[in-house]
C-alpha cells in the first residue's frame, strides 16, 4: 500500500561501479522527482519529471541519469560512482499541477560509496 | 543563488512549551512556502503549507505565519509532545519551475 516506494532501502558499493534506483508511485500523481540529502541533512532537488518529460535537472552531473518509462516510475542510474554520492537519495511526487507542492517522499534510499 | 535561511538549527523544548522556527527567504518572487517534519530514520512528511497572498495559516497545534515584505515565515508548535521530536524544515518556492529551496533544517527535541 505504500504511496511511493522505493528500492533498494540500502545499497552499499565500491568506487567506480554503476548501481541504479528504482521508484514507483501509485497515487496517480503527473509528477515525480528525485532528491539528494547530504551527511548534513541537506535536502536539494536533482530531477523533475512530468508526464514522463524531464522538467528540472538541477546542475547534476551527467554520470547521474533518471529514466521515467511512464508516469508511474522514476529510476536513477549513477555511473561511475564518487564518494561524494554517499547520500540518501528520495523519490517523491505531486498531485497537483503546480510542480513541487504537496511533495509525497518515498522512504529513502541509502548510498554509502566506498 | 536564491537562498532559505533556517533558524535555530537546534530546539530543545519541554513537553507542553511552545516551539518556533524561522526561516528567511531572497527571493522576492516565491510565493510558496512548505514545511516538512523528518522522524529519524523516516521520510520527510509534509505538515503544513502557505502561499503568499495569506499571512496565517494554523492546523491544530501548528500554524505558520509569513511577512512578504520582510521575506520571512515562522512555524509555531504549540502545546509540544514528544512525538513532536524530529528535524523540520522549511521551503521556499523559486524560479519558472517553482523549484523548492530547502533550509538546513531545525532539529527539535521535545522532553517529557
Amino acid at each position: 500500500d505504500t504511496a511511493v516506494s522505493q528500492t533498494p532501502k540500502y545499497l552499499v558499493t565500491q568506487m567506480g561501479n554503476d548501481k541504479s534506483i528504482k521508484c514507483e508511485q501509485n497515487l496517480g500523481h503527473d509528477t515525480m522527482y528525485w532528491y539528494k540529502q547530504d551527511s548534513k541533512k541537506f535536502l536539494k532537488i536533482m530531477f523533475s519529471y512530468n508526464n514522463k518529460e524531464l522538467i528540472i535537472n538541477e546542475t547534476v552531473p551527467n554520470r547521474f541519469s533518471p529514466k521515467s518509462p511512464d508516469k508511474a516510475h522514476l529510476n536513477l542510474h549513477i555511473n561511475s560512482l564518487e564518494l561524494g554520492d554517499s547520500a540518501v537519495y528520495f523519490c517523491a511526487s505531486s498531485p497537483t499541477d503546480v510542480l513541487n507542492e504537496k511533495l509525497f517522499f518515498g522512504s529513502g534510499t541509502q548510498l554509502s560509496v566506498l | 543563488g536564491e537562498n532559505v535561511e533556517q533558524h535555530p538549527s537546534t530546539l530543545s523544548v519541554q513537553e507542553g512549551d511552545s516551539a518556533v522556527i524561522k526561516c528567511t527567504y531572497s527571493d522576492s518572487a516565491s510565493n510558496y512556502f512548505p514545511w516538512y517534519k523528518q522522524e529519524l530514520g523516516k521520510r520527510p512528511q509534509l505538515i503544513i503549507d502557505i502561499r503568499s497572498n495569506v499571512g496565517e495559516k494554523k492546523d491544530q497545534r501548528i500554524a505558520v505565519t509569513l511577512n512578504k515584505t520582510a521575506k520571512h515565515f515562522s512555524l509555531h508548535i504549540t502545546e509540544t509532545q514528544p512525538e513532536d521530536s524530529a528535524v523540520y524544515f522549511c521551503a521556499g518556492s523559486s524560479g519558472g519551475y517553482n523549484k523548492l529551496i530547502f533550509g538546513a533544517g531545525t532539529r527539535l527535541a521535545v522532553h517529557p
